[in-house]
């Protein structure tokens, strides 16, 4: 098993542009995850899913759009960069039933210019 | 959920045992006690979770107080690849818990 992958590992900005950080899972699991890592801050959640079709905002949504059209996949859309966008991403997944236990991507660190 | 202190960095020889301390007291009867690590640039990894009894698996030990009020993580023989930063997290388990609070988190660092 891959796990959970992200892509791209790095990524450099204008403000304004927009892009999406693709991630994905092949564990069959039904709660992914998007959060938010600030140099001196903990992770803070941006959106989640509890499976197919099924998307809720976390506590910092703002600017950011999500998707779950697969099981598998859940892609995380910035709709026009800013540079307090500027950050590291980690995608998350884990069971349904054992939401706790959440398995995390390598990350993307994304600059905002 | 219950928060937790821990202290912001501790050190440990390699090959040594690591004894990485949280306290929880305001820890209510169904919350449960996680660990997460996180090495530098890469993602948090689960490490262990438990709720009243001591828990093992290949990767740590998890010793919670009788009252538990505290508990331990020990990682029982220290390598370089530990040096992390460890994140005790008390939430209420049965898979109803979609969002893991990250504190401030213990940095760890094994000296060789």
């Amino acid at each position: 098993n891959a796990g959970v992958t992200q892509t791209p590992k790095f990524q450099v900005l204008k403000t304004g542009q927009s892009m999406t950080l693709q991630c994905a899972q092949d564990m069959n699991h039904e709660y992914m995850s998007w959060y938010r890592q600030d140099p001196g801050m903990g992770l803070r959640l941006i959106h989640y899913s509890v499976g197919a079709g099924i998307t809720d905002q976390g506590e910092v949504p703002n600017g950011y759009n999500v998707s779950r059209s697969t099981t598998e996949d859940f892609p995380l859309r910035l709709l026009s960069a800013a540079p307090s966008q500027t950050s590291v991403y980690f995608c998350a997944s884990s069971h349904r039933q054992d939401q706790e236990t959440q398995y995390f991507g390598p990350g993307t660190r994304l600059l905002v210019l | 959920d219950a928060k937790t202190t821990q202290p912001p960095s501790m050190d440990c020889a390699e090959g040594r045992a690591a004894n990485l301390p949280c306290n929880h007291s305001t820890i209510s009867g169904n919350e449960y006690v996680y660990w997460y690590r996180q090495i530098h640039s890469q993602g948090p990894q689960y490490i262990i979770h438990g709720l009243k009894n001591n828990e093992t698996n290949e990767m740590a030990s998890l010793i919670i107080t009788e009252d538990r009020k505290s508990s331990t993580l020990i990682l029982p023989h220290a390598t370089l690849r530990d040096t992390a930063v460890y994140y005790c997290i008390v939430i209420k388990g049965g898979g109803s818990n979609y969002k893991l609070t990250f504190g401030k988190g213990t940095l760890l660092t094994v000296n060789p």
